[in-house]
């Protein structure tokens, strides 16, 4: 099976902008969560969708949004950039039942300047 | 709220002696925990997992244990080989889908 996908690979903003990531999960699985991972703050929780649904949510201001399709496909996005949103944006698959196995896409890096 | 502590944050050992990781969770109903190694540029990728009905998991080098009382839980590498040389994670979780990270531990092996 191939693995998590996600584009573009990197991104450079400007401040005010917005940006809309993508991520294609493994072929079955029904569940996408969203991390952000910095050097200060570590790896963390943005949200997770599954079967289209919002399903848990982490603590980051209503400017980080998303959303998931029928195919089970997610796109994350931030509007409003500030620098701090600077960070990978990491994207993790499973099949969405508890305990499942997260797998990670190669990220996204976001650069605001 | 949901916190994970792990520590140390650096690890330094000599190739062929052993490693431990330790983590400390704060939400009793966090029921998996996993680990993750992530190298230098690329994704996270799980390298052992356990769930809260078992106490000790082993794979060849690797062993996590489990204290649920105590709510913490260790990442064991014997024989450690330069290319274990990473920043591992552990992980909470209580529901699916949401995993809270610990701050990552950089581990170096020296040759």
């Amino acid at each position: 099976k191939a693995g998590v996908t996600q584009t573009p690979r990197y991104l450079i903003k400007t401040r005010g902008q917005q940006v809309t990531l993508s991520c294609s999960p493994i072929s079955g699985h029904r569940s996408v969560s969203w991390y952000q991972q910095t050097p200060g703050q570590g790896l963390q929780f943005l949200f997770e969708y599954f079967s289209e649904t919002q399903r848990n949510k982490g603590n980051f201001p209503g400017r980080f949004s998303g959303r998931q399709f029928s195919n089970s496909r997610s796109e994350m996005n931030v509007s409003t950039l500030e620098l701090g949103d600077s960070a990978l944006y990491l994207c993790a698959s499973s099949q969405g039942t508890s305990g499942d196995t997260q797998y990670f896409g190669p990220g996204t890096r976001l650069t605001v300047l | 709220g949901e916190n994970v502590e792990q520590h140390p944050s650096t690890l330094s050992v000599q190739e062929g002696d052993s490693a431990v990781i330790k983590c400390t969770y704060s939400d009793s109903a966090s029921n998996y925990f996993p680990w993750y190694k992530q190298e230098l540029g690329k994704r996270p990728q799980l390298i052992i997992d356990i769930r809260s009905n078992v106490g000790e998991k082993k794979d060849q080098r690797i062993a996590v244990t489990l204290n649920k009382t105590a709510k913490h839980f260790s990442l064991h590498i014997t024989e450690t080989q330069p290319e274990d040389s990473a920043v591992y994670f552990c992980a909470a979780s209580r529901n699916t889908g949401k995993l809270i990270f610990g701050q990552g531990t950089t581990l170096q092996v020296k040759p």
